[in-house]
C-alpha cells in the first residue's frame, strides 16, 4: 500500500538560513499533520491542514510556515534556521471525511534536518 | 493540557519472556488512544487504535487494552525483531476540531535472543 512520501530524507543548512520541506500523503487522504523530533525526545504537534485549510496550530515557530496545495500535498518552509531546529520532521496524514473516514494518522519516514 | 506518560521507559527481555508496557494518561475527554512503533531514524508505524474504556485490539504478539486512565501494551513471546521504541498518543477535547496528538516520550523495548 502507498504510504506518506516526504522529501528531503536528509538536509545540512546553516544557521540564518532557509529550508524547505515537502509531504505527500497517502492517497486519497485529505488531512496532513506535521511533527517535530528532537533527538531523544517524543513528537511535538506543529500544524495541521484540512482540505487546504489551516485546521490546527501547535508549537510552531513564527519563522516557520505551511500550506497545503491543491494536490493535497503539503510544504513545510522553515526560515532563520537556529541550532536547536535540528531535529526530525515527520508528516502525517489521515482520511477525515467520507465513509471510510478515520483519525488514525500515518507517519511518513521523516526529514533530517541538521543545522550548522 | 492533554499529558502522557510512559513506563517503564527501557525494558530488556529475553525471547519469549512476556512482558507489559504501561501508558497513564490525563485529557480532557479521551476521543482516541494510539500505539505506534517506531524504529531508529525512522518514522511511526501504527499498531492500534483504543477508544474507550474496556476495548482491547491484537496483532500477532501484542495486545493493547484501555481502562479510564491508562493503557497497557501486552507483549507475548517477544521475539528481537519486536525490539523498538513504542509510543503512546492521546486525541483529547483540546479544541473544536482538534486533531492533534500527544505523545509519551516512549518505551525503548530490547529483545534478546
Amino acid at each position: 500500500a502507498a504510504g506518506v512520501i516526504q522529501s528531503p530524507r536528509h538536509l545540512i543548512k546553516e544557521k540564518r538560513e532557509t529550508a524547505t520541506l515537502k509531504c505527500y500523503p497517502i492517497p486519497r487522504h485529505d488531512t496532513v499533520y506535521w511533527y517535530q523530533q528532537g533527538p531523544g525526545q517524543d513528537p511535538q504537534f506543529l500544524i495541521s491542514f484540512y482540505e487546504k485549510m489551516q485546521s490546527d496550530k501547535g508549537s510552531i515557530p513564527d519563522r516557520f510556515s505551511a500550506q497545503q496545495f491543491s494536490d493535497y500535498h503539503s510544504e513545510l518552509n522553515m526560515s532563520s534556521l537556529e541550532l536547536g531546529d535540528s531535529a526530525l520532521y515527520f508528516c502525517a496524514s489521515s482520511l477525515l471525511a467520507g465513509p471510510t473516514s478515520t483519525d488514525t494518522q500515518y507517519f511518513g519516514p521523516g526529514t533530517r534536518l541538521t543545522v550548522l | 493540557e492533554d499529558q502522557v506518560t510512559q513506563s517503564p521507559e527501557a525494558l530488556r527481555l529475553q525471547e519469549g519472556e512476556s512482558s507489559s508496557l504501561n501508558c497513564s494518561y490525563t485529557v480532557s475527554g479521551l476521543r482516541g488512544l494510539f500505539w505506534y512503533r517506531q524504529d531508529p531514524g525512522k518514522g511511526p508505524e501504527f499498531l492500534f487504535t483504543l477508544y474507550s474504556a474496556g476495548e482491547e485490539k491484537e496483532k500477532e504478539r501484542l495486545k493493547a487494552t484501555l481502562t479510564k486512565k491508562e493503557s497497557f501494551l501486552h507483549i507475548t513471546a517477544p521475539k528481537p525483531e519486536d525490539s523498538a521504541t513504542y509510543l503512546c498518543a492521546v486525541r483529547g477535547y483540546s479544541g473544536a476540531g482538534s486533531y492533534q496528538l500527544t505523545f509519551g516520550k516512549g518505551t525503548k523495548l530490547s529483545v534478546i535472543p
